[in-house]
Formats: structure tokens, sequence, C-alpha cells
């Protein structure tokens, strides 16, 4: 059984940079599918922050693009997410998720609430 | 981008009746790639449909999906309990992929 889980900071400072890593366990990245990011604002609707596959190419969504990072770490089996310059605006929960080659999304983490604060 | 429009933002129904979800994109959706996801409060979103129609793994027949180009549709034929939610559409036939705002099935 495919499971994600989320981990990272809870808060983090305006203008700093949120890091988040997503641990898969009962599947090993290298074998396959995309891995990705979504996040989902307090009361609004889902959004796609980016992906990556085992070799390392990664899609980011254009309106994110100049900010956002992932890389993973296959001996850990483990994905990442930095997200840079940070605002009000990243409040959100964010999910990991394993990527049909389609872009739809299959098995999801539970998500982690990510709240930028002074 | 392609923008989704859900509709309605609410609807209230009893158990055992039939809920019917709309959701239209702003332009054609390539190759039909939409999916309908369930999210239910303080959990992550499930998979139901992709490719319009087809059905994820494990999910109920009373679910099914439909339509093509711009106009899609989620029906749950019997509302059992536990399909109270809120229902997201995606669409990945165009780059970024992108969600409607959700439609939250109540209980009437």
């Amino acid at each position: 059984q495919v499971q994600l889980q989320e981990s990272g900071p809870g808060l983090v400072k305006p203008s700093e940079t949120l890091s988040l890593t997503c641990t898969v366990s009962g599947y090993s990245i290298s074998s396959g599918y995309y891995w990705g990011w979504i996040r989902q604002p307090p009361g609004k609707g889902l959004e796609w922050i980016g992906s990556i596959y085992h070799s390392g190419s990664t899609y980011y969504n254009p309106s994110l693009k100049s900010r956002v990072t992932i890389s993973v770490d296959t001996s850990k089996n483990q994905f990442s997410l930095k997200l840079s310059s940070v605002t009000a605006a990243d409040t959100a929960v964010y999910y990991c998720a394993r990527i049909v080659t389609d872009y739809y999304m299959d098995v999801w983490g539970k998500g982690t609430t990510v709240t930028v604060s002074s | 981008e392609i923008v989704l429009t859900q509709s309605p933002g609410t609807l209230s129904l009893s158990p055992g009746e039939r809920a019917t979800l709309s959701c239209r994109a702003s332009q054609s959706v390539s190759s039909n790639y939409l999916a309908w996801y369930q999210q239910k409060p303080g959990q992550a979103p499930r998979l139901l449909i992709y490719g319009a129609s087809s059905r994820a793994t494990g999910i109920p027949d009373r679910f099914s999906g439909s339509g093509s180009g711009t106009d899609f549709t989620l029906t749950i034929s019997r509302l059992e309990p536990e399909d109270f939610a809120v229902y997201h559409c995606q669409q990945y036939g165009s780059s970024p992929p992108t969600f409607g705002g959700g439609t939250k099935v109540e209980i009437k």
C-alpha cells in the first residue's frame, strides 16, 4: 500500500523559504510515476505547484516557477519542495501526491498546514 | 490556462437522492483529460474519476463521470451518508493542470 507523508515547519516568516519533504513508503520512487505538490489556501480551491520524475526532470506551475524548486532523493525515497520569498498568500495546506503520467493524482499525503507569519 | 467553473457551489440533498455536479471549462479539455476528487473535512482529496469517465480503483459504481469538450458531469446515483463532502474537478489536458473551485454536497 503506497503512503505519502509530508513533513516540515508549520510556521514560516515572510520573505523566508518554505521547505517541505514528502516521504514515500510502499513504493520505490525510482520505479516510475511522477511526484508532486499541490496546495489549498484556507477556504479556497486546490492549486498545482509542480512535479518531478525520478530522473530529476521537473515541471512547475508558471505562476510559481520563479520561486519553486522540487528535488528528489531516491536513496531516501523522498522528494522535497522549496518555495522562496513567501508571503501570507502562501499560507495553505500543502499536499504531496503521486502523479499518473497524464498528470492526475492517484495517491495523496494527508497534508500539512503551513502558515506564513512573523 | 484553463479555468474550471463548478456548479452549484452547494448542493443540499437527502440520502438516497441523486446528485448531479457540473464542471465547465473555459476552453476544450484535450483528450477529455478531466478528473474528479472527493474531499472530506480535514482529509486529503481522493481520486474518484479520471479520463472524464473511468472510475478509480475501489470507487463504488454509484459514482459516474460523463462529458466531453468543455462540459463535464459527476453523478452520484444514490447518495450514501459517507458521500457528503466537497467534490473537485481537475483538468490535465493543458498545462498547467488546474482545478475547479469545488462543489459541496451537504445533507438537506
